[in-house]
């Protein structure tokens, strides 16, 4: 059975660190692209960009690119999602997902997500 | 950017009736569109890929159309699970945004 299984809920000051994880299991964890997806209170979800983890190959949205990195370990297939100074703006629900092979960019398993709490 | 707009945002439904959202592309698209559902507290899940493409496991009541930037999800007949937030996405060129949002509600 394919899982991504995320790190717990982080409250966080503005201007700390932070780094989240997503650990992929029933599969073949380098064959899939993994993405990370923004979802703010009451919003619709955004891309934040994707990583192969078969060679870390990073593609951000340009919306995100600069303000979070995109990680991966493979020997542990894991992803990761990190910020070095966190805002406010920040609080949401950030989701991995697993990008099918179909081609088509569609995100065919999702992480149950972690929450992002960030206040002063 | 390749923006999405659904329509209509929300709409009341009851169980058994036939249901269609729509999505519109801000340019041709092809067939690069998926489509999500989520419940509250959950994750999105994928239902359709590729425009029309069922999901493993998703049920043969929900369907997908469409090609170039007019697109639409249909349920045959809504069911008690059904109820919840319906989402596309453009996949056709990065980054693959989201629409605003379908919220099925109950009548």
């Amino acid at each position: 059975e394919v899982q991504l299984l995320q790190s717990g809920a982080e409250v966080k000051k503005p201007g700390e660190s932070l780094r989240i994880s997503c650990a992929g299991s029933g599969y073949r964890f380098t064959r899939y692209w993994i993405a990370w997806v923004r979802q703010m209170p009451g919003q619709g979800p955004e891309w934040m960009g994707s990583i192969d983890p078969s060679d870390s190959y990073t593609s951000y949205n340009p919306s995100f690119q600069g303000h979070v990195t995109m990680s991966i370990d493979k020997s542990i297939s894991s992803a990761y999602l990190q910020w070095s100074s966190l805002k406010a703006s920040d609080t949401a629900m950030y989701y991995c997902a697993r990008l099918s092979v179909s081609g088509n960019s569609d995100l065919d398993y999702w992480g149950q997500g972690t929450l992002v709490t960030v206040s002063s | 950017d390749i923006h999405m707009t659904q329509s209509p945002s929300s709409l009341s439904a009851s169980v058994g009736d036939r249901v269609t959202i729509t999505c519109r592309a801000s340019q041709n698209i092809d067939r690069h569109l998926n489509w999500y559902q989520q419940k509250p507290g959950k994750a999105p899940k994928l239902l359709i890929y590729a425009a029309s493409n069922l999901h493993t496991g998703v049920p043969s009541r929900f369907s997908g159309s469409g090609s170039g930037t007019d697109f639409t999800l249909t349920i045959s007949s809504l069911q008690p699970e059904d109820f919840a937030t319906y989402y596309c996405q453009q996949s056709y060129r990065v980054p693959p945004l989201f629409g605003g949002g379908t919220k099925v509600e109950t009548k």
